[in-house]
Parts: structure tokens; sequence; C-alpha cells
């Protein structure tokens, strides 16, 4: 049992370049987030989802995109990096339920030059 | 006012000690309670949820205090494996979503 898989794990990219980062999650969640954590902000949710199709924005959505096509998949785009993505991201999922907590995959470190 | 604040530490403890620390949420009807575990450049793991009549998993306590809004954890007999940052979790109210807090940093010392 993966739980929840982040690929990549490691990338850096220049200014105006275009990345997808993807979750992938096999709990069979429902709900899936994006978050990032930068040194002594905690984490941050950029977008999350409600289940397959659906997708909203969270505390800092700018300058990201998201798409659940399939219920077991979340995808985050930056369509065009700038330095200040530079960020630690984690993608999540968990149950309809809050009471049960998230379950984080292991990051992506992404360094934008 | 954050939703959820917290001691960001450092707390240095050396082994064997008992460390314990608090964070304090914002908003009174919150129902969801964790505390989640995070080692330098990982990701955060569920720690042990928090419940009204507090709880204890091996050497870890957590209690929840309503009226005055926070919730503890402690840590008694400090290994060195439990060198980390502690992130305090709480429910959005009247959402499924959880709001984290900043971490607080724990170091036990040899």
């Amino acid at each position: 049992n993966a739980g929840v898989t982040q690929t990549p794990k490691f990338r850096v990219l220049k200014t105006g370049q275009s990345m997808t980062l993807l979750c992938a999650q096999d709990m069979n969640h429902e709900y899936m987030y994006w978050y990032r954590q930068d040194p002594g902000m905690g984490l941050r949710l950029i977008h999350y989802s409600v289940g397959e199709g659906t997708t909203a924005k969270g505390e800092v959505p700018d300058g990201y995109n998201v798409s659940r096509l399939k219920k077991q998949n979340f995808l985050l785009g930056l369509e065009s990096a700038a330095p200040s993505q530079t960020s630690v991201y984690f993608c999540a999922s968990s149950p309809p339920d809050s009471g049960y907590g998230y379950t984080f995959g292991s990051g992506t470190r992404l360094t934008v030059v | 006012r954050k939703e959820v604040e917290q001691d960001p530490g450092p707390f240095n403890v050396p082994e064997g000690a008992t460390v314990a620390f608090n964070c304090t949420y914002s908003n009174s009807a919150s129902q969801s309670f964790f505390w989640y575990r995070q080692d330098c450049r990982k990701e955060p793991k569920l720690l042990m949820s928090v419940y009204s009549s507090g709880n204890e998993d091996g050497r870890f306590t957590a209690q929840l205090n309503r009226a005055s809004q926070y919730i503890s954890l402690l840590i008694r007999d400090s290994k060195l494996s439990d060198s980390a940052t502690y992130l305090c979790v709480v429910n959005k109210v009247y959402d499924y979503k959880l709001s984290f807090g900043a971490g607080t940093t724990v170091t036990v010392r040899a």
C-alpha cells in the first residue's frame, strides 16, 4: 500500500518554464490537497479537490492550476514559474470526515532560478 | 489572529527529560484536533489525535482545554529520535479542511 505518491521529488526550473507535479493516492480518498511549505511559514493550502472533476482555490492559488480528471490523481501545474514559487510542495488526501486527518506524500522540492 | 498558533521553540532537552508545549486555536467550535510530526525535509505524519478527555500513546500525552482553547503535547523520557518539528492541527469550523500551525521544534541531545 503506497499511500500518497508524488513525482518528481526534486526539480530545478528556469524562470518562465512550466511544469506539472503529479500526486497519486491508492486509498480511495475523496479529498485531495496541494500545499506549499516555506521556512517559518508552515503549510499553506494552494488548491484542493473534493472529488473527481472538481477543484477549488485555497489560500495561495495565484500562479498555479490544478486538475482532477481521475479520483486517484491530482495534478498541480505551474504555467510560468517564478522564483517566488521556490518551495517544498506536499500533496495530501483524506476521507470526507476531517476527523481522520490527512495522509501526505513525501514532497517535491522545487527550485526556480 | 492566526487560526492555530504555536511557540516555534526550539525546545532543547537532554535525553530522558520531559518536554511539553501548547498550541492555541482561534475558533471555539473546532471539533477535530491532531498532533503531526515532521522530520527535517520530510512530510508531516500523524502522531496522534487529541480527544476531549485527553489521551496517551506510549510516551506521548495530549490534552485538550476547550475553555482556554489550547491543546498540549507532553513527551516523557525523551529519545534522540523524538527530535522533530511538531505541528498542531485543528479543523476549520463547518469545513472538512484542517488548519496547520507553523510547528514547534524539539531537539533532544545526548
